[in-house]
């Protein structure tokens, strides 16, 4: 499976936008990058996928570099239940099967 | 929708005893997944099944651990016996087939000890 890296945790004040970084350097022609979180004693959650293009939806946008050797998760305005785990994944277009990282720790600070 | 239903939610049992996990997927819905959390590990994909057929068991840690799905509403993961090393939260997730997204929703877990 293609890797990616992300920092094992940051810090964001409550209501200002947070850049959640994603490297997948090997990432290939068909991964798509998924993005989940995971909330504090709950299982992780769907948040966003992209392909090639940028992308949003209620929860977060996602960036995604012209070489797609890089990404970035974006909440536009962190809250106190923003504080979770966030997953960056690389997903084959049919195939299902995911390997979940290590994530980055997000911590909102009130 | 109720979501992706386990039980129990919290186990405790004893080393050498069997333990059996319980999932009921999201109706509908044509992937079932087991995954296994620690701290040391992170989130692991033990085991998944495609309409009721396992797939993809190479997470399987040993021949303690096996899974079935007799049918489409209904899965069980079963550690016999039972090891401290065990001790983890158990998720199941499901996921119905949609090309390039198929996301996955995970129950609540199982929070399994083994002493």
């Amino acid at each position: 499976d293609a890797k990616t890296t992300q920092p094992n945790s940051m810090e964001s004040n409550e209501e200002e936008p947070v850049h959640l970084p994603c490297n997948h350097s090997t990432i290939s022609g068909t991964d798509y990058i998924h993005w989940y979180r995971q909330l504090p004693s709950q299982g992780p959650e769907y948040v966003i996928h992209g392909l090639t293009s940028n992308v949003n939806n209620r929860m977060a946008s996602l960036a995604i570099a012209e070489d797609r050797k890089s990404s970035t998760l974006i909440l536009h305005r962190a809250t106190l239940r923003d504080a979770a785990v966030y997953y960056c994944i690389l997903k084959s277009g049919g195939y299902q099967k995911v390997t979940f990282g290590t994530g980055t720790k997000l911590q909102v600070i009130p | 929708d109720a979501g992706v239903i386990q039980s129990p939610r919290h186990e405790v049992t004893e080393m050498g005893q069997e333990v059996t996990l319980r999932c009921k997927p999201i109706s509908g819905h044509d992937y079932l997944f087991w995954y296994r959390q620690t701290m040391m590990r992170g989130l692991e994909l033990l085991i998944y099944f495609n309409n009721n057929v396992p797939i993809d068991d190479s997470g399987m840690p040993e021949d303690r651990f096996s899974a079935k799905m007799p049918n489409a509403s209904f899965s069980t993961l079963k550690i016999q016996p039972s090891e401290p090393r065990d001790s983890a939260v158990y998720f199941c997730a499901s996921s119905q087939f949609r090309d390039t997204l198929s996301e996955q929703y995970f129950g609540p877990g199982t929070r399994l000890t083994v002493t």
